[in-house]
């Protein structure tokens, strides 16, 4: 298992409320990547923090935001939730942006908006 | 951007037997290809990994294979086992910063 960290692992919120979830990453690592993965599907990125700075974004609309910590702790931030929106997330942290090391996941938080 | 498309969806396959399944992508900046097994409720496990560099890679019993010129990279699992029944997922990425994740193969391992 990695040292990677989330919470909560699991969550029920209704239409139109706002989630936070949390990724602690692997000691020594200075990069967390969020994805979604909805039920059946591959994991879909949707922002990478690089050094507290957002290094990276995929198609998700700005109400999904995030956060990088001075300890490389993450936060992934959703407003006005959709019914859309229920799905795995995870985290996945590595140990430098671009430096060509790989990234490893967290366990997830499942989401189920109602 | 990049696209990775995976095949077969679900594959079935006796014990003992081999296993193989299929990647592309579409954007040739691709450099790094991990391939990743998912069990149920359980998070995404790197099990083997392959740069641009290379044309194969081997451990164990799994192997890694890419096709530059033709942009496919293949994950051959043999002598396969019940315990390797689970989701697996290819990916791609030109910077490890953004991967891009097929949609994922079902292997059913019988015993």
């Amino acid at each position: 298992e990695t040292g990677v960290t989330q919470s909560p692992t699991h969550l029920i919120k209704t239409r139109g409320q706002q989630v936070t979830l949390r990724c602690s990453s692997q000691s020594g690592h200075n990069t967390v990547s969020w994805y979604q993965q909805a039920l059946g599907q591959g994991p879909q990125f949707i922002f990478q923090y690089y050094r507290e700075e957002e290094n990276g974004r995929g198609n998700f609309p700005p109400r999904f935001s995030g956060l990088q910590f001075p300890n490389y702790s993450s936060e992934l931030n959703v407003n006005a939730l959709e019914l859309d929106d229920s799905a795995l997330y995870l985290c996945a942290s590595s140990l430098e942006a671009g430096g060509g090391e790989t990234q490893y996941f967290g366990p997830g938080t499942r989401l189920l908006v109602l | 951007g990049e696209n990775v498309e995976q095949h077969p969806s679900t594959l079935s396959v006796q014990e003992g037997d081999s296993a193989v399944i299929k990647c592309t992508y579409s954007d040739s900046a691709s450099n790094y290809f991990p391939w990743y097994k998912q069990e149920l409720g359980k998070r995404p496990q790197l099990i083997i990994d392959i740069r641009s560099n290379v044309g194969e890679k081997k451990d164990q019993r799994i192997a890694v294979t890419l096709n530059k010129t033709a942009k496919h990279f293949s994950l051959h699992i043999t002598e396969t086992q019940p315990e390797d029944s689970a989701v697996y997922f290819c990916a791609a990425t030109h910077n490890f910063n953004k991967f891009y994740f097929g949609s994922g193969t079902k292997l059913n391992v019988k015993p």
